[in-house]
């Protein structure tokens, strides 16, 4: 089993939708979470930490599930500008911070 | 606040040639990572420095990758001799997570995308 995985899609989805994708992560002791964003050519850009409690900023939810070692990122009222890869994060403690990332999962909103 | 600086953005060099990369994170942060992002994939950690210090570099290939960050702020990446499967983005992020900050929250450069013929 991979470290973290997503499903790399695409998903297409109209304007105006919601989406949600999940991502999965095998290591128990992992601490600290993350979304992150990555346009085409770009650098990948930090969209939301995920807390134990949930968290939203906007249109945007992120969930944990520890017991069934998962991420999620919901996305209401898609815009056209959120076509991008969404790319989960995970740190999994101790003294090494590095991340492990996912594959990413390519959204598509169409008008 | 400004971001990370990577440069250059873009080098194409041959197979067996060697190549360097320049980083200088955000001002400030104790933390800096280099990743390597093979089209298609996800970042990969090659590297971490908590200032001038390695922590981590389990997943570098050290026969033919060596990095430093020798005052604990700028840092290189070099590779020699390079392979054609080094061909991906090279990215650096800088993290403020240090002795008196607990956030492992990641900030990345442009990056560098390196062609490898």
């Amino acid at each position: 089993r991979k470290e973290v995985e997503q499903d790399p899609g695409p998903f297409n989805v109209p304007e105006g939708a919601t989406v949600a994708f999940n991502c999965t992560y095998s290591n128990s002791a992992s601490q600290s979470f993350f979304w992150y964003r990555q346009d085409c050519r770009k650098e990948p850009k930090l969209l939301m930490s995920v807390y134990s409690s949930g968290n939203e900023d906007g249109r945007f939810t992120a969930q944990l599930n520890r017991a069934s070692q998962y991420i999620s990122l919901l996305i209401r009222d898609s815009k056209l500008s959120d076509s991008a890869t969404y790319l989960c994060a995970v740190h999994s403690g101790g003294g090494a911070d590095g991340l492990t990332f996912g594959k990413g999962t390519h959204l598509i909103i169409q008008p | 606040e400004a971001g990370v600086a990577q440069s250059p953005r873009y080098k194409i060099i041959e197979k067996r040639q060697s190549v360097a990369f320049w980083c200088n994170p955000i001002s400030g942060h104790a933390t800096l990572y280099w990743y390597q992002q093979i089209l298609g994939q996800g970042p990969k950690l090659l590297i971490q420095f908590q200032n001038n210090g390695v922590v981590d570099d389990s997943q570098l290939p050290k026969d033919r990758f060596s990095a430093e960050r020798l005052k604990g702020v700028d840092s290189t990446l070099k590779i020699q001799p390079a392979k054609l499967e080094d061909s991906a983005v090279y990215l650096c992020a800088s993290s403020p997570n240090g002795e008196f900050a607990a956030t492992y929250e990641q900030y990345f450069g442009p990056g560098t995308r390196l062609t490898v013929t």
